[in-house]
């Protein structure tokens, strides 16, 4: 299964400020997921990424607050935009071979 | 969209004993997997079983896909087997990969 990295795996932010993860994966793969999971809670899917076109978002997530880029096949960025402490989350990408997940990245917004 | 549950929320166990856990979902599936997410937050896949039983070690699972539900044995269980275990399921229309809630375990030394 593919090997992801994800980056920072761990931040503490000021609220209003806007935090960039950024995912790394060792072949290249049509499809790329981000998920946030809120504290105690399970993981819920923000939005898909394909390469070369808009990702497409989920019920309740705005490309306004999460836009994210995918410039090629092994290689995207979720960003979490004019942050509050509710954003407060692990955030999570995968990809589309047997969901393999990065190992994600504890936000904490202060 | 499908739903997925799983039981019991939260498991205690002392060292050795053996468990079940199960999750239940609402429609045929294309993909169902196992994860176990470890205290650090780290998400590690056990077992990909859309339908029948697999083992790895001292896991097993099981899915009755035409029951809608699967089984996760842990046998002989340890300390480092502690944390969050979710099922997550991929509908056969087409649905996106959807998470259970999880069941939080935790082995007693």
């Amino acid at each position: 299964s593919a090997v992801i990295s994800q980056k920072p795996s761990r931040d503490i932010c000021q609220r209003g400020t806007s935090l960039t993860i950024q995912c790394q994966v060792d072949s290249q793969v049509t499809m790329m997921f981000w998920y946030r999971q809120q504290p105690g809670q399970s993981l819920t899917l923000i939005a898909t990424a394909n390469q070369g076109s808009e990702a497409t978002y989920e019920s309740g997530f705005v490309i306004d607050k999460f836009p994210i880029s995918r410039p090629n096949l092994t290689f995207s960025t979720l960003t979490v935009s004019n942050m509050s402490p509710e954003d407060s989350s692990i955030y999570l990408c995968s990809v589309e071979e047997y969901r393999s997940f990065g190992s994600g990245t504890r936000l904490t917004v202060v | 969209g499908i739903q997925v549950e799983q039981s019991p929320p939260d498991l205690i166990l002392q060292e050795g004993a053996n468990s079940t856990l199960r999750c239940n979902f609402s429609d045929s599936v294309n993909n169902l997997q196992w994860f176990h997410q470890n205290p650090w937050g780290q998400l590690i896949n056990l077992f990909y079983i859309p339908s029948g039983t697999k083992q790895n070690g001292r896991l097993s699972a099981t899915t009755v896909a035409t029951e809608r539900y699967s089984l996760l044995y842990i046998s002989s269980s340890q300390t480092t087997d502690s944390g969050v275990y979710f099922c997550a399921v991929e509908g056969s229309y087409g649905q996106n990969f959807v998470f259970g809630p999880g069941t939080r375990l935790s082995v007693l030394p």
